[in-house]
């Protein structure tokens, strides 16, 4: 079964240019996250959505982030306009079922850097 | 504030020398608590889920043991193959839902 799919892998822009990552979840699953990763803050959970429905989005930094999912097998995490201290890594992960006790699934991850 | 702490952040062994990673959590209402393992380059690859206290789960040369504050992966004769980071998260909806993640421990195996 295919996992979660990212694109791009890697995305160098730069500062003020718009970016967007792109998730495909586990086909069936009905949980999507985006988390951000740095070595010094670790996994972030930015924003997760239920049935594509954005259900908790406090973890996004500020207006210039956003997300969609416009249907179950889709989503976008766009950064407009970009800043250098956005660079980091962008997983997306998809999960089934009671999100406090199932398992996440990750995709391999966009590493975004911001010259 | 629901936390999650692992120890150490970096951790050395030789090939066939056995140890413990560790978990230490202050979750509250915590439903789950997760390992994953994490590869350079990789996104994280879940390992086991503990529900309860006492719960012990196995793969291969890892076992997972949860207690009231804590969780450990112990690693049984590790080889190279195993280095990687080794990622813990609780889960919660406690309040508003929450998978807290920890910072990880980046193990590596000599060969």
């Amino acid at each position: 079964d295919a996992g979660v799919i990212q694109s791009p892998r890697h995305e160098v822009t730069e500062m003020g240019q718009e970016v967007t990552l792109r998730c495909k979840p586990i086909s069936g699953h009905d949980y999507l996250f985006w988390y951000r990763q740095t070595m010094m803050r670790g996994l972030e959970l930015l924003i997760y959505f239920n049935n594509n429905v954005p259900i908790d989005d406090s973890g996004m930094p500020e207006d210039r982030f956003s997300a969609k999912m416009p249907n179950a097998s889709f989503s976008t995490l766009k950064i407009q306009p970009s800043e250098p201290r956005d660079s980091a890594v962008y997983f997306c992960a998809s999960s089934l079922g009671d999100i406090s006790n199932q398992p996440q699934h990750f995709g391999d991850g966009t590493r975004l850097s911001i010259l | 504030e629901d936390q999650v702490t692992q120890s150490p952040e970096a951790l050395r062994l030789q090939e066939g020398e056995s140890s413990s990673l560790n978990c230490s959590y202050t979750v509250s209402g915590l439903r789950g608590l997760f390992w994953y393992r994490q590869d350079p380059g990789k996104g994280p690859e879940f390992l086991f889920t503990l529900y309860s206290a006492g719960e012990e789960k196995e793969k291969e040369r890892l076992k997972a043991t949860l207690t009231k504050k804590e969780s450990f992966l112990h690693i049984t004769a590790p080889k190279p193959e195993d280095s990687a980071t080794y990622l813990c998260a609780g889960g919660t909806t406690s309040g508003t839902y929450k998978y807290i993640f920890g910072t990880g421990t980046r193990l590596k195996v000599l060969a």
